[in-house]
């Protein structure tokens, strides 16, 4: 994948407003995307996912929306805190008989106090 | 807490050597992917184990290879270690059931591979 290095995009917003990252993933026939949140020094936790045939999935402060005609993917973070400081990543997974999900580059939250 | 353990946290090996990292999966869970990460990316996809058979592999060479055994758990092994190598190795557990990538991935905390 493309060498981003430590130059990760960041977000950075205010403690207690609304968050969106955005994803745009490469494949077209994927079906079913996770969104993975990863904290400093941590394996990836899982946060949110969404099937194909959904456009839009509620979790608690978490909402993943997916328009497929133009592959893009967002999580949006009601309220957010300063826990929610991370790396978020995308993850797309063809219907493929395998765990392979394709990861976007990540987007870094920083919750300003 | 995933379940997912991974052993050793940090390693430092030089180039040309070889290195094995262990990963107990979750429990109940029969499928194991590897995945590496590099600093400042995301995770690519190694391989998948299940049934103790390789089902499904990124775009990795042969000299990653792994194992998987009767009680899931896995091994990952990387011959010839080259710089570019050093990277985060995640061990993601997960069940297999009649739908097919149903579910999330488990991660573990991962290996920290550095190649000098």
């Amino acid at each position: 994948g493309e060498n981003v290095g430590l130059h990760l995009p960041t977000l950075s917003v205010q403690e207690g407003d609304n968050s969106i990252i955005n994803c745009a993933y490469s494949n077209s026939a994927s079906d079913y995307f996770i969104w993975y949140k990863q904290e400093s020094g941590k394996g990836p936790q899982f946060i949110i996912d969404i099937r194909s045939n959904m456009d839009k999935r509620q979790g608690q402060r978490v909402t993943v929306l997916l328009n497929k005609t133009v592959k893009h993917l967002s999580l949006q973070i009601a309220a957010t805190q300063p826990g929610d400081s991370a790396v978020y990543f995308c993850a797309e997974n063809i219907a493929s008989g395998t765990y392979k999900y394709i990861f976007g580059t990540g987007t870094r939250l920083k919750v300003l106090a | 807490e995933t379940g997912v353990t991974q052993s050793p946290t940090h390693l430092i090996k030089t180039r040309g050597q070889q290195v094995t990292l262990r990963c107990s999966s979750q429990s109940g869970h029969n499928t194991v992917s590897w995945y590496q990460q590099a600093l400042g990316q995301g995770p690519q996809f190694i391989f998948q184990y299940y049934r103790e058979e390789e089902n499904g592999r990124g775009n990795f060479p042969p000299r990653f290879s792994g194992l998987q055994f009767p009680n899931y758990s896995s091994e990952l092994n990387v011959n010839a270690l080259e710089l570019d190598d050093s990277a985060l190795y995640l061990c993601a557990s997960s069940l297999r059931g009649r739908v097919l990538n149903t579910g999330e991935l488990f991660f573990g905390e991962g290996s920290r591979l550095t190649v000098l």
